[in-house]
């Protein structure tokens, strides 16, 4: 079956850049999605990709997508201490009805 | 404002209790899902539906059931055959596939978490 998979932690200095990765199974990917969740909250969408695309850029946010290798990253330039959280990768199929999520990525901060 | 609520934000339940998680949307979504999420495993999804009076089950939908009665609302019961049922639950919806804009986001509600005891 669709599987996501991204690594479970990563620690950057406060400035610098974060790079956080991700893997998916399913080559009918239509849509990729990076969701950002706050302690105790809902997630909330950062920003998508559409699978015919390679690149896409909002402001700090970068998205790579390479669709051969199936491979997602997202990269969030000068981190700030807003930013910890943790970032779940996601992908919808042509023919999904449901999206399938990574097991997410927590960003922690050092000063 | 237009959002997902969910409700209660915080349960305690005692092992043997069948409990109701509430979730209402405003945003006149046709399609909702619950997700259940437990640290480390990311997001399983429990149940979905596309349409009001239709869902279907998700990757882990024993022990819960759900209903559809109405577009607005969907709420999830766990009952006493859920084996682990302390988590946190997620409820979700999204615009229609046909829709113009549609590009497939889920809009989430800000969880409920349930604790047996």
């Amino acid at each position: 079956g669709e599987d996501v998979e991204q690594s479970l932690f990563l620690s950057v200095r406060e400035g610098d850049s974060s790079v956080i990765n991700c893997t998916y199974t399913d080559s009918s990917s239509t849509y990729l999605y990076w969701y950002k969740q706050e302690p105790g909250a809902g997630l909330q969408l950062l920003t998508y990709i559409f699978s015919n695309m390679d690149m896409k850029q909002d402001q700090r946010l970068t998205v790579l997508l390479n669709k051969k290798d199936k491979h997602l990253s997202l990269r969030i330039a000068d981190t700030q201490t807003g930013d910890s959280a943790i970032y779940f990768c996601a992908e919808r199929g042509s023919s999904a009805s449901k999206i399938i999520f990574g097991s997410g990525t927590r960003l922690s901060i050092r000063p | 404002d237009g959002g997902i609520t969910q409700s209660p934000k915080y349960l305690f339940r005692k092992e043997g209790q069948n409990v109701t998680l509430s979730c209402e949307q405003n945003l006149n979504h046709d399609a909702m899902y619950w997700y259940r999420q437990d640290p480390g495993q990311g997001l399983r999804l429990i149940y979905y539906s596309q349409i009001v009076n239709d869902f279907q089950k998700g990757d882990i939908a024993e022990g819960y059931s759900v209903s559809r009665e109405k577009k607005e609302s969907f709420p999830l019961t766990v009952t006493s055959a859920q084996k682990n049922p302390t988590a946190f639950y997620l409820c979700a919806s999204s615009i229609p596939r046909d829709s113009g804009s549609y590009t497939g986001e889920l809009f989430f509600g800000e969880g409920s978490r349930l604790t047996v005891l």
